[in-house]
């Protein structure tokens, strides 16, 4: 059974503060590394998509790293926001029998003060 | 909006009821996944389709069962419900063939309540 840890669960941080969370997934047969932003009340959207080891990704104040070899993703956000509060999950794709479906983490809960 | 539409929002039905749980996905899109979210739980894979065949299959109870229909749009079926059955059922759609290389667009999800 494939598994997707996340860390932390969850995250109290004071607006202004940097934070990251890490994602960890198995290393084999890896196809590529999702994370995803999902606020309460609405679905989740996607933030990046990474496939290749070594991939940096960047959108705004939020940013992701991906090392395949040793099965991590970070997601960094500088300066958090109260807008930022929200669930943030990765979720993992394979090669092999469950080709194509994406293996979510149970997500790590920010909450940002104003 | 993510283009991806699901209804009903809410349903609530008694145990041992059937429902059905209806996906559009986004415009364009081939692919549709369906997903479980219960109580203190992360998203739990149910099914994907590709083009109206079935992709991969995930932790799929047997009383359920899905299909995509020649206008892509697809159809979970839940049977002899349970009260644990009670969940958050999401539908998501990507262009995505063979593997999720491409980020999957969701839909606002139902809430199944049984009672």
């Amino acid at each position: 059974i494939l598994n997707v840890e996340q860390s932390p669960q969850s995250l109290h941080v004071q607006e202004g503060d940097s934070t990251n969370f890490t994602c960890s997934f198995p290393s084999s047969n890896f196809y590529a590394l999702h994370w995803y932003r999902w606020e309460t009340a609405k679905s989740p959207e996607a933030l990046f998509v990474m496939t290749l080891n070594g991939d940096e990704k960047k959108k705004g104040r939020i940013s992701a790293t991906l090392n395949t070899k040793e099965g991590y993703s970070y997601l960094y956000i500088k300066g958090s926001q109260p807008e930022d509060s929200a669930t943030y999950l990765c979720a993992f794709s394979n090669y092999g029998g469950s080709q194509g479906n994406l293996i979510f983490g149970k997500g790590t809960k920010l909450s940002v003060k104003p | 909006d993510s283009g991806v539409t699901q209804t009903p929002k809410h349903l609530i039905t008694a145990t041992g009821q059937r429902v059905t749980l209806r996906c559009s996905p986004r415009s364009g899109d081939l692919s549709v996944y369906w997903y479980q979210q219960s109580l203190d739980q992360g998203l739990q894979f149910l099914i994907q389709y590709y083009n109206g065949e079935e992709r991969a299959k995930g932790n799929i109870l047997e009383r359920f069962s899905a299909q995509q229909f020649p206008d892509l749009h697809s159809e979970l079926n839940l049977s002899s419900l349970e009260l644990g059955d009670s969940a958050l059922y999401f539908c998501a759609s990507s262009v995505a063939s063979r593997g999720a290389n491409t980020e999957a667009f969701f839909g606002q999800g139902t809430r199944l309540t049984v009672v």
